[in-house]
C-alpha cells in the first residue's frame, strides 16, 4: 500500500522560503508523477505543481515564478520550495501521486503551513 | 486554464436518497479525464471517480459518475451517512491541473 508523508516547518517567516518534502512508502516512484497541492482554510484546492520520477516538471503559471520541485528516488522523497511567501500562502499542502488516466490515487495526510509577518 | 464550476454549492439530504451533483467546465475536458474526489474535515481528499466514469477499487459502487466534453454529474445512489462530505471535481487532461469550487453534501 503506497503511502506518502508530509514534512518540513509548520511556521514560515513572510518573504522567507517554504520547504516540504514528501516521503513515499509502500511502492515505486519511478514512472509516476508527484504532485503538490494545498488548500487554505475553509477554501478549495489548489494545484501547485507536478514532477515526474524522471525529473522532468510542471508547474502552475499562477505560481511558476516562485516554484521549485527536485525529485531523489534514492530517498524515495520529492520535495517543494516557495519562494517570497506572503499570508496568502498560509495553507495545508498535500503531496500526492498522480496517475496519467487516474488522477490523484493515494495523497499525504497534509501539513498545515502558516506563514508569520 | 479550464474553470470549473460546481453545484449546487450546498445540498442537504437524508440518508437513503439520491445525490447529483454537478461540474461544468468552461471547455471540453481531454479524453474525459475528469476525476471526483470526497472530503471530510481534517482528513485528506479521497478519489471516487476517474476517466469520468470509472471507480477505484474500493469505492463503493453507489457512487457513479458520468459525462463528457464540458458536463459532468457525481451520483451517489443512497445516501449512508458517512457519505456526508464535501465533494470536488478536477480536470487532469490540459495543464494547469484544475478542481471545482466544491459542493458540500449536509445531513437534511
Amino acid at each position: 500500500q503506497v503511502q506518502l508523508q508530509e514534512s518540513g516547518p509548520g511556521l514560515v517567516k513572510s518573504s522567507e522560503t517554504l520547504s516540504l518534502t514528501c516521503t513515499v512508502s509502500g511502492g515505486s516512484m519511478r514512472s509516476y508523477q508527484w504532485d503538490w497541492i494545498r488548500q487554505p482554510a475553509g477554501k478549495g484546492l489548489e494545484w501547485i505543481g507536478r514532477i515526474h520520477s524522471s525529473g522532468r516538471t510542471n508547474y502552475n503559471p499562477s505560481l511558476k515564478s516562485r516554484v521549485t520541485m527536485s525529485v531523489d528516488t534514492s530517498k524515495r522523497q520529492f520535495s517543494l520550495n516557495l519562494s517570497s511567501v506572503t499570508a496568502a500562502d498560509t495553507a495545508v499542502y498535500y503531496c500526492a501521486r498522480h496517475v496519467t488516466l487516474m488522477g490523484h490515487d493515494h495523497w499525504g495526510q497534509g501539513t498545515l503551513v502558516t506563514v508569520s509577518s | 486554464e479550464i474553470v470549473l464550476t460546481q453545484s449546487p454549492g450546498t445540498l442537504s439530504l437524508s440518508p437513503g436518497e439520491r445525490a447529483t451533483l454537478s461540474c461544468r467546465a468552461s471547455q471540453s475536458v481531454s479524453s474525459s479525464y475528469l476525476a471526483w474526489y470526497q472530503q471530510k474535515p481534517g482528513q485528506a481528499p479521497r478519489l471516487l471517480i476517474y476517466g469520468a466514469s470509472s471507480r477505484p477499487t474500493g469505492i463503493p459502487d453507489r457512487f457513479s459518475g458520468s459525462g463528457s466534453g464540458t458536463d459532468f454529474t457525481l451520483t451517489i445512489s443512497r445516501l449512508e451517512p458517512e457519505d456526508f462530505a464535501v465533494y470536488y471535481c478536477q480536470q487532469y487532461g490540459s495543464s494547469p491541473d484544475s478542481f471545482g469550487q466544491g459542493t458540500k453534501l449536509e445531513i437534511k
